[in-house]
């Protein structure tokens, strides 16, 4: 069966400082990846996604940034945390669509507080 | 942007009793599908409807799709306390290709009283 990881659970963090989610998938190949932010009792903001190896594309322009440097790894990037930063980050993986978009599975989140 | 808006935004009810969430979006979709969220987790895929069905049946979950009205409802029937979490609806835009995009809604926070 497929299961999703990513960690950390929780993150405190200076502003100024970088920052690395990490989020990786197991159990299914060729998945398209997903970075949201949900701030508090808000829906989903899609940052990222990503469609294979080294494809990313990005929703939101903003100081963060992903990569895919295997198939089942996505990494969520920031160079400089600012304060509008804090919030919990969602990774999500689908099967590869074909035409249309599929349901997603969704990890545990990351929750980012910046300070 | 968000497409989803569901309504209400927060449902207080008895344990028992139905609850009925509404989802409405703007463009043309290729399915909806529904997901639940207990705080602090992650989401959790309940339902996909297509855009040529008109009601789906999961357990005590029923979901329909007006694509004239642009909207859809969830019904869960004979709640339960374990029942209370955020539902969201997320839209497939149509012409979304190979990305498999979804936009959520902002939710609907369910509370089952005991």
């Amino acid at each position: 069966s497929q299961t999703i990881h990513q960690w950390p659970a929780t993150l405190v963090q200076p502003v100024g400082s970088p920052l690395s989610l990490e989020c990786t998938v197991e159990g299914t190949s060729n998945p398209n990846l997903y970075w949201y932010r949900q701030a508090a009792g808000r829906g989903l903001q899609l940052l990222f996604y990503s469609v294979g190896i080294g494809q990313i594309s990005s929703e939101v322009p903003q100081n963060l940034s992903a990569s895919r440097p295997q198939d089942r790894q996505f990494i969520l990037s920031s160079k400089k945390l600012l304060l509008s930063d804090s919030g919990f980050y969602l990774c999500a993986w689908s099967e590869a669509p074909t035409g249309t978009s599929y349901e997603q599975y969704f990890g545990p989140g990351t929750r980012l507080t910046v300070t | 942007s968000q497409q989803g808006e569901e309504d209400p935004q927060a449902l207080s009810i008895q344990e028992g009793e139905n609850a009925t969430m509404n989802c409405s979006y703007k463009t043309s979709i290729n399915n909806l599908q529904w997901y639940r969220q207990n705080s602090g987790r992650g989401l959790v895929h309940l339902i996909l409807i297509r855009s040529n069905e008109r009601e789906k049946h999961s357990g005590r979950l029923r979901v329909t799709l007006d694509t004239s009205k642009k909207s859809s409802s969830l019904l869960i029937t004979a709640s339960r306390a374990a029942d209370t979490a955020s539902y969201f609806c997320a839209t497939a835009p149509l012409g979304s290709g190979n990305t498999g995009k979804l936009i959520f809604g902002q939710g609907t926070t369910l509370q089952v009283k005991p």
